[in-house]
């Protein structure tokens, strides 16, 4: 079955210092990997998407992630934190078109909340 | 582009009465999901369209829920009769496969059932 964890519920950074939101995933075949953001009260919002190509894949408010086939993971990343980066992340993994009749179905991670601390 | 349009943004119902719950994809997009956000439960997966087709309802709770997409720019999620437990945000979500399957969310609907 296709999944991604996010370990951690909750992660605290101070501002200014680099962040690291986890997630590792479990899909047959190549996966295709998302980062959401959701602040409060809104929907949530594509940050980046690793499908193939280089490892490290750039998005949206200077986030980075890097793609680990051996270690399954696609850890969110950003060099320096500031306060308005707090908010919900969602990792997710697109369901193979094999798994899933050939349409796209995406699964969603449980969600960690980012705290920026001033 | 407006981006995915959901409406009402709040609805507060009481217990038995039907709610209906609406959304407008971005235009072109061929890909229509509904979720549902609670805190215990997190994000889920009700149902999705493909070309204005049901794809997969195996997340949607109960037959007292039910969804439509009679055309490409409209969808309705429908619950009747709406129980207290069905408080929660529903969001729904497009995309388009030729973009990378990346899916762009509404801003929610918050349902409260007293």
């Amino acid at each position: 079955a296709q999944s991604v964890a996010q370990p951690e519920d909750q992660v605290n950074v101070a501002e200014g210092n680099p962040l690291t939101v986890k997630c590792t995933y479990s899909v047959s075949g190549n996966p295709y990997l998302f980062w959401y953001v959701q602040y409060p009260n809104r929907g949530l919002q594509f940050l980046l998407k690793y499908i193939t190509g280089d490892n490290l894949v750039k998005g949206s408010y200077g986030f980075e992630a890097e793609f680990n086939k051996s270690q399954t993971s696609f850890h969110l990343k950003k060099p320096s934190a500031l306060v308005s980066d707090s908010a919900l992340y969602f990792c997710a993994v697109r369901v193979p078109s094999a798994l899933s009749g050939g349409y796209q179905k995406v699964t969603f991670g449980t969600g960690t909340k980012l705290q920026v601390i001033p | 582009d407006a981006g995915v349009i959901q409406s009402p943004r709040h609805e507060v119902t009481e217990m038995g009465q039907e709610v209906t719950l609406r959304c407008k994809p971005i235009s072109g997009h061929d890909y229509l999901f509904w979720y549902r956000q609670t805190m215990m439960r997190g994000l889920e997966l009700l149902i999705y369209f493909n070309n204005n087709v049901p794809i997969d309802d195996s997340g949607m709770p109960e037959d007292r829920f039910s969804a439509k997409m009679p055309n490409a720019s409209f969808s309705t999620l429908k619950i009747q009769p709406s129980e207290p437990r069905d408080s929660a945000v529903y969001f729904c979500a497009s995309s388009l496969k030729r973009e990378g399957y990346e899916q762009y969310f509404g801003p929610g609907t918050r349902l409260t059932v007293t």
